[in-house]
């Protein structure tokens, strides 16, 4: 059936390098896709979004890029902080899904 | 401008019980969504509620219900409980009309239920 995914469970970086996490989705409808970082014991808190009519878009040290041909989204995080270790969740709008989640571990 | 409330945040029930979860979203917000959260099924989305109705339904038995009061609070009802809906319940709003995860959502920290 159709389904979000996460490629990798778990990340590990070193403080100030970049993170990519990855999202696959097999909704070729999908339009709208979210991007969500859930610290422990708090719910998940919005990232950045984007719609299928961009490719990329960017925000404070965040980049979500869309690659529709084949359904993945990814998360690029720079200069990864302490701050940034959570767990990340893409969301994709239409079927209201989410995919299971990357756990992102910074060491210092 | 405060948050997304919940209440209670911890839970505990037996088996064949049944729990009734509240949320408060954000002042002005007219929309709430309920989600599941398990750590073997991830986070996976129960309804929506906009202006006292139920907009969108996800794939979870009868067992569990809704309703949105005019103030926009919202309650989640699970009835005749069963081990596996041991989970962390959230609670989302949004402040447009438009349905579905169209809108920013705004998520309160979550209520822990545990059924023994």
């Amino acid at each position: 059936g159709e389904s979000v995914g996460l490629h990798l469970p778990t990340l590990s970086v070193q403080e100030g390098d970049n993170s990519i996490i990855n999202c696959a989705y097999s909704n070729s409808a999908s339009d709208y896709f979210i991007w969500y970082k859930q610290e422990s014991g708090k719910g998940p808190q919005f990232i950045i979004d984007i719609r299928s009519n961009m490719d990329k878009r960017q925000g404070q040290r965040v980049t979500v890029l869309l690659n529709k041909t084949v359904k993945h989204l990814s998360l690029q995080i720079a200069a990864t902080q302490p701050g940034d270790s959570a767990v990340y969740f893409c969301a994709e709008s239409n079927d209201m899904r989410f995919g299971a989640g990357t756990r992102l571990t910074v060491k210092p | 401008k405060a948050g997304v409330t919940q209440t209670p945040r911890y839970l505990i029930k037996t088996r064949g019980q049944q729990v009734t979860l509240s949320c408060s979203p954000i002042s002005g917000h007219r929309s709430v969504s309920w989600y599941q959260q398990t750590p073997g099924q991830g986070l996976q989305f129960l309804f929506e509620y906009f202006s006292e109705t139920q907009r969108n339904k996800g794939n979870f038995p009868g067992r569990f219900s809704g309703r949105q009061f005019s103030n926009s609070r919202s309650e989640m009802n699970v009835s005749t409980l069963e081990l596996g809906d041991s989970a962390l319940y959230l609670c989302a709003s949004s402040g447009t009309g438009t349905s579905g995860l169209t809108d920013t959502q705004y998520f309160g920290p979550g209520t822990r239920l545990t059924v023994l």
